[in-house]
């Protein structure tokens, strides 16, 4: 079993509609988790990042953790053609080291 | 101003040959990784230094060596290039706020082996 599992898409909508982007993961001791976004050709980007249960928002990004579920999401309103990347789902491996383990990421499209 | 810039940017090589990348951070960070990317996408952590103190090595071949001589840098050498290395390979480094670490990444350094 992968460690931060993801799907590779690619995921199409249309501009405007809401983008739900999902992540699973397998250590239960986690305690940090990240999006980050990834042009083509480009470094990630961190976009957002989650400690807690629940939801946490910023702007047209909203986060979403269930550690019960092992679970974490990012949904991306209103969304923009300029939206289009690769999003990736990191999970900070319990014990402190600084370790990501990384999803195999997502690629959205939002099409005009 | 730059906070993680990598040279060089692209690196094309031959089988065989010996190669090295650096990576600096501005940012004042005391921590500094390097990740391997490959054709797939997938991300993966290869070393991690604190403050000039090797911290994580991944199951990584030997032929790869990072040295950091002081807390803003890292380097990554790598020995007898092989085909397999081909990829892109990311400095980032970190800070720790309030119990949680949050990495940034460089412009990554796109590494061909014919």
């Amino acid at each position: 079993q992968k460690e931060v599992e993801q799907n590779s898409g690619p995921l199409s909508v249309p501009e405007g509609a809401i983008a739900s982007l999902n992540c699973t993961y397998s250590d239960r001791g986690s305690q940090s988790f990240f999006w980050y976004r990834q042009y083509s050709g480009k470094s990630p980007e961190l976009i957002m990042s989650i400690y807690s249960n629940g939801d946490k928002e910023d702007g047209r990004f909203t986060a979403q953790l269930n550690k019960a579920s092992q679970y974490v999401s990012l949904l991306i309103r209103d969304s923009q053609p300029s939206d289009s990347a690769t999003y990736l789902c990191a999970v900070a491996l319990s014990g402190n080291t600084g370790k990501l383990i990384f999803g195999q990421g997502t690629t959205l499209q939002v099409k005009p | 101003d730059t906070a993680v810039s990598q040279t060089p940017k692209y690196l094309v090589t031959q089988m065989g040959n010996d190669k090295s990348i650096k990576c600096e951070q501005n940012l004042g960070h005391d921590t500094m990784y390097w990740y391997k990317q490959d054709s797939k996408k997938f991300l993966k952590i290869m070393f991690s230094y604190n403050n000039k103190e090797l911290i994580i090595n991944e199951t990584v071949p030997n032929r790869f060596s990072p040295k950091s001589p002081d807390k803003a840098h890292l380097n990554l050498h790598i020995n007898s290039l092989e085909l397999g290395d081909s990829a892109v390979y990311f400095c980032a480094s970190s800070i720790t706020t309030g119990g949680a670490e949050t990495q940034y990444f460089g412009p990554g350094t796109r590494l061909l082996v014919l």
